[in-house]
């Protein structure tokens, strides 16, 4: 199994660029979410979904979009990039919200 | 005031001590994680808890429901412990609310 896959690993885009954050998990888990990093912060969820063509949102939603068409991907879209959404993305998977997480390696974005 | 908070938020200890990382929450939960994210970036699941103590190797996870409190102890302390933990609770919607963590450094 390869557990749950990111890409890309690193990314430079300039303000108001577009872009998908790509997130795969093979282990047919039903729950999957994404999470920003910033220093001296704790992960803040963004999106999160129970299921295919389920999704809601976190914590800090506003300037990201998600669709779960199929189990195993979840990508994640910036709409129109700015320079706060630099920070460091996790996709994490598990069988639900309260079992244990498995997490991607991360997407380090930097706008520009 | 965060609704978890962990502490220290620094630890540097020698080779060999016993090690304590605190988590106290502030809400109500179903269980806990203890993760861990090492310099490379990634992050693993140390534990997942609900009552009561679990034992992996030289960690040890323990957690009071009605103090609100959580702690991780790491036994004969080694330089490849060296890391961020992070704990991690269920709230009520099923949804993770993370601590900020902890930068363990362990000296040879």
């Amino acid at each position: 199994n390869a557990g749950v896959t990111q890409t890309p690993k690193f990314q430079v885009l300039k303000t108001g660029q577009s872009m998908t954050l790509q997130c795969a998990q093979d282990m047919n888990h039903e729950y999957m979410s994404w999470y920003r990093q910033d220093p001296g912060m704790g992960l803040r969820l963004i999106h999160y979904s129970v299921g295919a063509g389920i999704t809601d949102q976190g914590e800090v939603p506003n300037g990201y979009n998600v669709s779960r068409s199929t189990t195993e991907d979840f990508p994640l879209r910036l709409l129109s990039a700015a320079p706060s959404q630099t920070s460091v993305y996790f996709c994490a998977s598990s069988q639900w919200g309260a079992e244990e997480q498995f997490f991607g390696p991360g997407t380090r974005l930097t706008v520009l | 005031k965060n609704e978890v908070e962990q502490s220290p938020q620094n630890l540097t200890a020698q080779e060999g001590e016993f090690i304590t990382i605190n988590c106290s929450y502030s809400v109500g939960i179903s269980a806990l994680h203890w993760l861990q994210q090492h310099p490379g970036g990634g992050i693993v699941s140390l534990f997942m808890l609900s009552s009561g103590k679990k034992k992996h190797g030289r960690l040890i996870a323990t957690i009071n429901i009605q103090e609100k409190h959580s702690s991780l102890h790491i036994t004969a302390s080694h330089p490849r412990d060296s890391a961020v933990y992070i704990c991690a609770v269920v709230g009520a919607t099923n949804k993770l609310i993370f601590g900020t963590g902890t930068l363990l450094a362990v000296q040879p």
